[in-house]
């Protein structure tokens, strides 16, 4: 099975701050990756797929990068709607793994 | 108006059996594989279960296998999970979400609200 290592668990930040997240896979999942963000006590809400393709509607300051075992979700310009969960989940095989979360919480 | 509506969870005593449903609208069904997901409560989420469009193939994750059964009818635009023998750990909110292919890969990209399942004895 494919284990995906997020990190970090949680951080603090401010609005207006920048904020990168990591998930790195076990073994090579080329671009098989999404990214998925959680509001308390709402269904997740897909962010990224393929690993740098953007979901429509969502806001451009989220952006998805790399390939094979590394990635990373970008925040820019950090915004108080932003303050949530976010996953990530390999689509590259069977069973699907997802990361352990990471808490984006306010400073 | 493109939606998936889950039912059918509840409080069941360990041991005992459920079956979820996950009811959608609003595309066409048919065309797409489907995947329950599940969150226990404080926890983060884990795939549970996938099936095909024509539900030629079925997925479980390994802790789950022989105890969980999936199934969809596609004239009634509707997925299933079989929860047998649960546990107190099968206690969560289930997910269900659509795979859909794009960019030469899959992801989910729509979900239902979620259906609770509480196992207590």
């Amino acid at each position: 099975d494919i284990q995906m290592t997020q990190s970090p668990s949680s951080l603090s930040a401010s609005v207006g701050d920048r904020v990168t997240i990591t998930c790195r896979a076990s073994q090579d999942i080329r671009n098989d990756l999404g990214w998925y963000q959680q509001q308390p006590g709402k269904a997740p809400k897909r962010l990224i797929y393929g690993a740098s393709s953007l979901q429509s509607g969502v806001p451009s300051r989220f952006s998805g990068s790399g390939s094979g075992t590394e990635f990373t979700l970008t925040i820019s310009d950090l915004q108080p709607e932003d303050f949530a969960t976010y996953y990530c989940l390999q689509h590259n095989s069977y069973p699907r793994t997802f990361g352990q979360g990471t808490k984006v919480e306010i400073k | 108006e493109v939606q998936l509506e889950e039912s059918g969870g509840g409080w069941v005593q360990p041991g005992g059996s459920l079956r979820l449903s996950c009811v959608v609208s609003g595309f066409s069904f048919t065309n797409f594989a489907m995947t329950w997901v599940r969150q226990a409560p404080g926890k983060g989420l884990e795939w549970v279960s996938s099936i095909s469009s024509t539900s030629t193939y079925t997925y479980f994750a390994d802790s789950l296998k022989g105890r969980f059964t999936v199934s969809r009818d596609n004239a009634k635009n509707s997925l299933y999970l079989q929860l047998n023998s649960v546990r107190d750990d099968d206690t969560a909110m289930y997910f269900c979400a659509r795979e859909r292919y794009e960019a030469l890969t899959s992801s989910f990209d729509l979900w239902g609200q979620g259906v609770r399942v509480i196992v207590s004895s």
